[in-house]
């Protein structure tokens, strides 16, 4: 069955642009996890979503960052007037949102700030 | 801070050679999670082990899980080439969001 996609898969922008990115879960999963990892290092956590619940913000490094996630299903993570420093791999993950279930990750979009 | 600190960072053996990647944490978990990176690429999971085990295996994959240590090891035996990449373990603490350590670079060479 089809997996966890991201798109885009690469975006390079100038700095003080605002960017959009894309998650599209596997189907029927009710979590859904957003990670930044820069070059060489591990995940970050950003912001999860569970369901109908209020999401868990607690990870987004400055009120430029934002996420959605419309319907239970698609979510979007938007960074506002980007920073040189927002430069990274963005990563989704959706699972089942049970007890002791594994995350399924996309492939991340690559994002560049010049 | 980091929840998992995977040890070493960087490991390079050889083809046939088993490898040990090594997961301290900090706080009470509900169950740790390994997951493999190749470059590139997202994460793909490879074993879970819940709090109330103490060993796990998967094919040539082996982890083990000492609570009262707070620490994990995952076994790779037999290794190949096609097994180099960066391995990651994760702590899931009771439905709040998962803590990914830095990860181990494992090369093995041919």
């Amino acid at each position: 069955g089809a997996g966890v996609s991201q798109s885009p898969s690469n975006k390079v922008t100038e700095k003080g642009k605002d960017v959009e990115l894309r998650c599209d879960p596997i189907s029927g999963h009710t979590a859904l996890y957003w990670y930044r990892q820069s070059l060489g290092q591990g995940l970050e956590f950003l912001i999860y979503f569970q369901g109908n619940s209020a999401p868990d913000k607690s990870g987004l490094p400055s009120d430029r960052f934002s996420a959605e996630r419309t319907g239970g299903s698609v979510s979007t993570l938007t960074i506002q007037r980007t920073q040189q420093e927002d430069s990274a791999v963005y990563l989704c993950a959706s699972s089942w949102g049970t007890a002791n279930q594994p995350q399924h990750f996309g492939d991340g979009t690559r994002l560049s700030i010049l | 801070s980091q929840q998992g600190e995977e040890d070493p960072q960087a490991l390079s053996i050889q083809e046939g050679e088993n490898a040990t990647m090594n997961c301290s944490y900090k706080t009470s978990i509900n169950n740790l999670q390994w997951y493999r990176q190749n470059s590139g690429r997202g994460l793909v999971h490879l074993i879970l082990i819940r709090s109330n085990e103490r060993e796990k295996h998967s094919g040539r994959l082996r982890v083990t899980l000492d609570t009262s240590k707070k620490s994990s090891s995952l076994l790779i035996t037999a290794s190949r080439a096609a097994d180099t990449a960066s391995y990651f373990c994760a702590t899931d603490n009771y439905g709040q969001n998962f803590v990914f350590g830095p990860g181990t670079r494992l090369s093995v060479l041919p």
